[in-house]
């Protein structure tokens, strides 16, 4: 299995605050990496698909980058609804996995 | 309205099986793939397999081989997840999502989500 490792686990920033998450790869992956925003008591949500597209209806704020092991996953101003965990998912292979996830909070 | 809506929420005994559903409206399930993740509580997300709805064709994670069975009714849009031998750690909240795949064109993202099925297994 391809092991997706996403840090940090948790993160505290302002409203406004940019946002950056990481999430590497156990091989090279191509752009095969997609984010999700789940929020409590929710199903994920898809914000970003193929490392660095925006899915429609998805807010200009949120953005990805990244290639073979290291990807990004931004928030440009930090907004009250942001308020959720986010997660990786790699598509390279079977199985599909996900990396742990970062639960974002207000400071 | 575009929806995948899953069954209620079960209690389970260790040894039981259990079967979920994942019934789809406002699209045709044939043009999509339908996969199954799952959540422990407080934990992160699982992929355990997939089906092709047109062929009644399943791919299951290797953790998942001969403990989980994907089938669908295609009279009635909607898609099966039943998992045996439940153990307590099989407690969680599992979902159904689609990935839009038809002819030669396949997308690789989770863009629709059902709501969830809350699966507790206990003595």
């Amino acid at each position: 299995d391809i092991q997706m490792t996403q840090s940090p686990s948790s993160l505290s920033a302002s409203l406004g605050d940019r946002v950056t998450i990481t999430c590497q790869a156990g091989q090279d992956i191509n752009t095969y990496l997609n984010w999700y925003q789940q929020k409590p008591g929710k199903a994920p949500n898809l914000l970003i698909y193929d490392a660095y597209n925006l899915e429609t209806g998805v807010p200009l704020r949120f953005s990805g980058s990244g290639s073979g092991t290291n990807f990004t996953f931004t928030i440009s101003s930090l907004q009250p609804d942001d308020i959720a965990t986010y997660f990786c998912q790699q598509y390279e292979d079977f199985p599909y996995t996900f990396g742990q996830g970062t639960m974002l909070e207000i400071k | 309205q575009v929806q995948l809506v899953q069954s209620g929420a079960e209690v389970k005994k260790p040894g039981a099986s259990v079967k979920v559903s994942c019934k789809a409206s406002g699209f045709t399930l044939s043009t999509y793939y339908m996969h199954w993740v799952r959540q422990a509580p407080g934990q992160g997300l699982e992929w355990m397999g997939r089906i092709n709805p047109g062929s009644g064709s399943a791919n299951y994670a290797p953790k998942f081989q001969g403990s989980v069975s994907l089938t669908r009714d295609r009279s009635i849009n909607t898609v099966y997840m039943e998992l045996s031998r439940l153990r307590s750690d099989d407690t969680a909240m599992y979902y159904c999502a689609r990935i839009y795949c038809s002819g030669d064109t396949c997308f690789h993202q989770f863009d629709l989500w059902g709501q969830g099925t809350l699966v507790l297994v206990s003595s």
